[in-house]
């Protein structure tokens, strides 16, 4: 099966700055990789997604790159506000039997 | 009802006592899906159904049940509850699973399940 790694586990930046999430996959065949914030006692909501075909994908402050030949992609937030503290989730999948997840990364906005 | 809705939002629960949980979508998607989040461990695919009539086993599986009897309705069983499935517990659907079709999947707010 798919195994998803996520790193790192926690971050911190200045408020301002950028921050940047890493995740690897295992499994070639997964071909959908988005990407999830999830705020304290909520749901994860998803804020941006790539498909295979597609090696980069922005979204105002938020973009996503993916390498398909290194087998990983990566959540870029430029200009840090506070309400980006929240923990995020990578994800791979594209099979029927639904996404595997990272670990999640708990970022923290300093102001 | 807008999206996906889950009952209880909580529950405490003594080890041995039968539990379902419930989640239900008014999307009218083919695809729903059972994680556990625990801390450390992210989420965790539990069971799954691509569609109404079928299910199929995700990565812990072991003491869960599910049933998809109709398009809305994906309940999750807990026959005989036991510690270790102390958890917070997501439902999310999608439209579809698989393939150029994968597409985003859409989550409830939870329910937090205590076993004691």
């Amino acid at each position: 099966g798919e195994n998803v790694e996520q790193h790192p586990s926690t971050l911190s930046v200045q408020e301002g700055d950028s921050a940047v999430i890493k995740c690897t996959y295992s499994d070639s065949a997964s071909n959908y990789f988005p990407w999830y914030k999830q705020e304290l006692g909520k749901g994860p909501q998803l804020i941006i997604d790539i498909r295979s075909n597609v090696g980069e994908k922005k979204d105002q402050r938020i973009a996503v790159t993916l390498n398909k030949t290194a087998k990983h992609f990566s959540l870029h937030i430029t200009e840090t506000q506070p309400e980006d503290s929240a923990v995020y989730f990578c994800a791979a999948g594209g099979g029927a039997d639904g996404l595997t997840f990272g670990k999640g990364t708990h970022l923290i906005i300093q102001p | 009802i807008a999206g996906i809705t889950q009952a209880p939002t909580s529950q405490i629960l003594a080890a041995g006592r039968r539990m379902t949980l419930r989640c239900t979508q008014d999307m009218r998607h083919n695809a729903m899906y059972w994680y556990r989040q625990d801390l450390g461990l992210g989420l965790r695919l539990i069971h799954y159904s691509n569609t109404a009539g079928t299910t199929g086993k995700g990565e812990v599986p072991d003491g869960y049940s599910v049933s998809r009897a109709n398009t809305d309705d994906f309940p999750l069983t807990l026959a005989s509850a036991v510690p270790s499935q102390t958890s917070v517990y997501f439902c999310a659907s999608s439209v579809a699973s698989g393939g150029a079709d994968y597409n985003e999947q859409f989550f409830g707010p939870g329910t937090r399940l205590t076993v004691l």
